[in-house]
């Protein structure tokens, strides 16, 4: 079935460092895929998304580029601040399915 | 905009009980989706409601029911509860049942069985 695999944290930075956090996916298909942010005590927030290869996502400094060659969707920033802490999620949607399928999450820890 | 709105924030209840979660969609949404995360983990599918119907399923018993109103809004109802059960229930709203392109988050029901 379709899955996402993310690499565990947690992840932890100094303010200011460069951030990847690594996504890699399965599906039967051409998936949409997306980050979703949780900050502590709220729901999932989208972050950014893209619907198919070579496209790159981005948003608030966050990038990531659609690359169906690898199955990947890595997420970069470069220059991470205190404020980006939180639990990232990658996820996966197939075209005329109803689910997102999420990664279980990488916790990032920004130290000032 | 209120965004997506749950209650309660937080429950606890007994083994065995049944329980009964809510959720308002986003203005202008017209689909709602239920997850679970547990711990540590990512959330979930459990199912998705549209026009009043559910739409798909996830991977989850019969003890897991639900509703959608004509105002859209939808119940999750959990019967028969376990301890693995305990957990935090998310709902998500989006617009049409094509696909789920864009889905906005509530803030979640944090289920505690004892």
């Amino acid at each position: 079935g379709d899955s996402v695999t993310q690499m565990e944290g947690p992840v932890t930075l100094s303010e200011e460092a460069f951030l990847t956090i690594n996504c890699t996916y399965t599906a039967t298909g051409y998936p949409s895929l997306f980050w979703y942010v949780q900050y502590p005590g709220e729901g999932l927030q989208l972050l950014l998304k893209a619907t198919k290869a070579d496209d790159k996502g981005s948003n608030k400094g966050f990038e990531a580029t659609y690359r169906k060659e690898t199955t990947s969707f890595h997420l970069e920033k470069g220059s991470v601040q205190v404020s980006d802490s939180a639990v990232y999620f990658c996820a996966l949607t197939l075209p005329g399915r109803r689910a997102l399928t999420f990664g279980s999450g990488t916790r990032l820890q920004v130290q000032p | 905009d209120a965004g997506v709105t749950q209650s309660p924030t937080h429950l606890i209840k007994t083994r065995g009980q049944q329980v009964t979660l809510r959720c308002s969609p986003k203005s202008g949404h017209d689909t709602v989706s239920w997850y679970q995360q547990a711990l540590g983990q990512g959330p979930q599918f459990i199912f998705q409601y549209y026009e009043e119907e559910e739409r798909q399923r996830g991977n989850f018993p019969d003890r897991f029911s639900g509703h959608q109103f004509p105002n859209y809004s939808s119940e999750l109802n959990v019967n028969a509860l376990l301890l693995g059960d305990s957990a935090l229930y998310l709902c998500a709203s989006s617009s049409g049942a094509a696909r789920n392109t864009e889905a906005f988050f509530g803030q979640g029901t944090r289920l505690t069985v004892v």
